[in-house]
């Protein structure tokens, strides 16, 4: 299992701010995923985070708008650009375990409510 | 189309009772996963129960089971002896093949309300 930290738990932004999301994994791994969750939705995948390389997002998320880091193997950010309240949703940070099942593990994700 | 389906938004059931939380899937791979993800109000996906394409018997793991049918291309979650606790959101999701977690998808979800 792994371990992940995401900062801020939750918080309110003003429209037209960013904020940037904050993610630690306890262990390396290869690959750390970011994931949006809209009120009262499923989870959709917003990109893969490579280390050493650029994201790769998912069709309707561009990187302007979303700006991820993947500084070492144990870290990553995402940033949520130019806010507006249709940007309000929890925020999830999430790696592939190893093991045979090879579920994710979730963070305990970044709840924004942008103004 | 739909990848995951789960038909039920909201399901009641009362404590020490079971309950069955519906999941259809859609996919044409062979080798695929299917995993229930349990997120209570505080927002936190917890796993709770996985079941390979190839495995033979259904998935269990405590008080949680997984009827799965492959034929029907069906993986329902049965909770046992429901608690309060188990109010929650729950989401049924698929990987198809062996690859990386970009091939999550994850269903609408499921609240389920245990009632005292």
């Amino acid at each position: 299992s792994a371990v992940i930290s995401q900062k801020p738990s939750r918080d309110i932004c003003q429209r037209g701010t960013s904020l940037t999301i904050q993610c630690q994994v306890d262990s390396q791994v290869t690959m750390m995923f970011w994931y949006r969750q809209q009120p009262g939705q499923s989870l959709t995948l917003i990109a893969t985070a490579n280390q050493g390389s650029e994201a790769t997002y998912e069709s309707g998320f561009v990187i302007d708008k979303f700006p991820i880091s993947r500084p070492n193997l144990t870290f990553s950010t995402l940033t949520v650009s130019n806010m507006s309240p249709e940007d309000s949703s929890i925020y999830l940070c999430s790696v592939e375990t190893t093991g045979r099942v090879g579920e994710l593990f979730f963070g305990e994700g970044s709840r924004l409510t942008v103004l | 189309a739909q990848k995951i389906t789960q038909t039920q938004p909201g399901m009641f059931v009362q404590e020490k009772e079971a309950v069955t939380l519906d999941c259809t899937y859609d996919t044409s791979d062979q080798s695929y996963g299917l995993f229930w993800y349990k997120q209570p109000s505080s927002g936190e996906m917890i796993f709770l129960i996985y079941q390979g394409s190839y495995d033979e018997q259904n998935a269990t793991e405590g008080r949680y089971s997984l009827n799965f049918q492959k034929a029907r291309k069906s993986a329902n979650l049965v909770i046992s002896a429901s608690q309060l606790g188990d109010s929650a959101m729950y989401f049924c999701a698929m990987r198809e093949g062996r690859n990386y977690g970009q091939n999550f998808v994850f269903g609408p979800g499921t609240r389920l309300s245990v009632l005292p």
